[in-house]
């Protein structure tokens, strides 16, 4: 089965600090992966997703994420934390393969973004 | 307005009685899902619908049952509810097939004493 993989269940970097939240997935065949996030008291939304072609995917906010198949991960990155972006991290996936596939959600990752 | 929208946003019930959560959505998507989001376990499927005659169960759907009213309505019932049902619960919906891309409502958290 699917699984990702989120290190660490609480981030916390000052404002103007690089923001990296680490996802790893588990899979012999390349799944698609989504990044979603969840601000206070809302539910989740799409920040970006990788399906195929550039592993290089940006997404709202000024985020972006690499997918690295070699290091099974796909890891979230901000150059720059703004206040704003205290929230909930989740990582996910779904298998690259034919059928109704679950997207599967890791465990989530809370930032904190200090003054 | 919200494009998924649950009600009520917060309940609170003792154990034993029948809870419903409703969602309604105007995305015109097909394909609804309740998920249970519980602190550092992350978000886990109990059901999901591709269309009103299509239900199936999720990984935890013990305890739990759907309807799908109309292809914009989906409820959750906890029969009779326990304590370890507390959680927050959320409604998606998604355009098919696996784009993995999930509309979700702002949830509903439910407490049982």
């Amino acid at each position: 089965a699917q699984s990702v993989t989120q290190l660490g269940s609480h981030v916390s970097v000052s404002e103007g600090a690089l923001v990296l939240l680490r996802c790893n997935y588990s899979s012999s065949v390349p799944p698609y992966l989504f990044w979603y996030v969840q601000y206070p008291n809302q539910g989740l939304q799409l920040l970006l997703k990788y399906t195929t072609g550039a592993t290089l995917v940006k997404g709202i906010n000024g985020f972006e994420a690499e997918f690295k198949k070699s290091e099974t991960s796909f890891h979230l990155t901000k150059p720059s934390a703004h206040m704003s972006d205290a929230a909930e991290y989740f990582c996910a996936v779904i298998p690259n393969s034919g059928g109704y596939q679950k997207v599967t959600f890791g465990t989530g990752t809370k930032l904190q973004v200090i003054p | 307005d919200a494009d998924v929208t649950q009600t009520p946003r917060n309940r609170i019930t003792k154990t034993g009685k029948r809870i419903m959560l409703e969602c309604s959505q105007t995305k015109g998507h097909d394909r609804m899902y309740w998920y249970r989001q519980d602190p550092g376990l992350g978000l886990r499927l109990i059901y999901y619908s591709f269309d009103v005659k299509d239900i199936n169960k999720g990984e935890i759907s013990d305890g739990y049952s759907v309807s799908r009213q109309a292809q914009a309505k989906f409820s959750l019932s906890l029969e009779s509810a326990i304590p370890n049902q507390t959680a927050l619960y959320f409604c998606a919906t998604s355009v098919g097939p696996n784009t993995g891309e999930l509309f979700f409502g702002e949830g509903s958290r439910l407490t049982v004493l």
